[in-house]
């Protein structure tokens, strides 16, 4: 069983560009969650879709966001790219709603952006 | 303000001996733990987790504990392996993760030869 997809693996932007990030669940999973992974702050959530739908949203700006497709592949976006977007985006996927029941999270290798 | 804190960024631990990585949080409303161990280059991976409703959870050589009136959750690795050492994610939710999983900034875990 294949597990979750996460392209492009690296990438390099510069300030202000925008970029788009793209992860494929495992299949049957129609949650799909994305984190922000930085060395200062840790994981931190960002959204979640599950059944193309965002359910919950974390704290942060509006030039992130995301959409799920009706195959549940996911696809984020960072508009006007600042510095400290610099971070591995990691994408997990699972059954149900991220944290319902058991909370289990099935992770990608992640996105490694670097703004310049 | 960190919800989770995992205040020992890395702990050496000799091989064969107890691991014991900590995590405190401060949100009461919290119901569900989980520990994830992350390797360089990969996603993280799922260890154990542990419902509010319980004070441990043993799975092989990982046991997690929780102290719920101290709002303090330690995983005990009993023996310690040179695969072991890794970053180990303290993380948790509420209400059927509204807000998703919050997670702590991770413990560097590295075993000793």
């Amino acid at each position: 069983k294949a597990g979750v997809t996460q392209t492009p693996r690296y990438l390099i932007k510069t300030r202000g560009q925008q970029v788009t990030l793209s992860c494929s669940p495992i299949s049957g999973h129609r949650s799909v969650s994305w984190y922000q992974q930085t060395p200062g702050q840790g994981l931190q959530f960002l959204f979640e879709y599950f059944s193309e739908t965002q359910r919950n949203k974390g704290n942060f700006p509006g030039r992130f966001s995301g959409r799920q497709f009706s195959n549940s592949r996911s696809e984020m976006n960072v508009s006007t790219l600042e510095l400290g977007d610099s971070a591995l985006y990691l994408c997990a996927s699972s059954l149900e709603l991220a944290g319902a029941l058991t909370g289990e999270l099935f992770f990608g290798e992640g996105s490694r952006l670097t703004v310049l | 303000d960190q919800q989770v804190k995992q205040n020992s960024p890395s702990l050496s631990v000799q091989e064969g001996r107890i691991s014991i990585l900590n995590c405190d949080y401060t949100n009461s409303m919290f119901d569900y733990f989980l520990w994830y161990k992350k390797y360089p280059a990969e996603g993280p991976t799922f260890l154990i987790s542990i419902s509010s409703i319980k004070d441990k959870n043993e799975d092989g050589r990982f046991t997690v504990f929780l102290n719920k009136s101290a709002k303090h959750l330690s995983l005990h690795i009993v023996p310690s392996q040179p695969g072991d050492s890794a970053v180990y994610f303290c993380a948790a939710h509420s209400g059927g993760g509204a807000d998703g999983l919050t997670f702590g900034k991770g413990t560097h875990l590295i075993i000793q030869p």
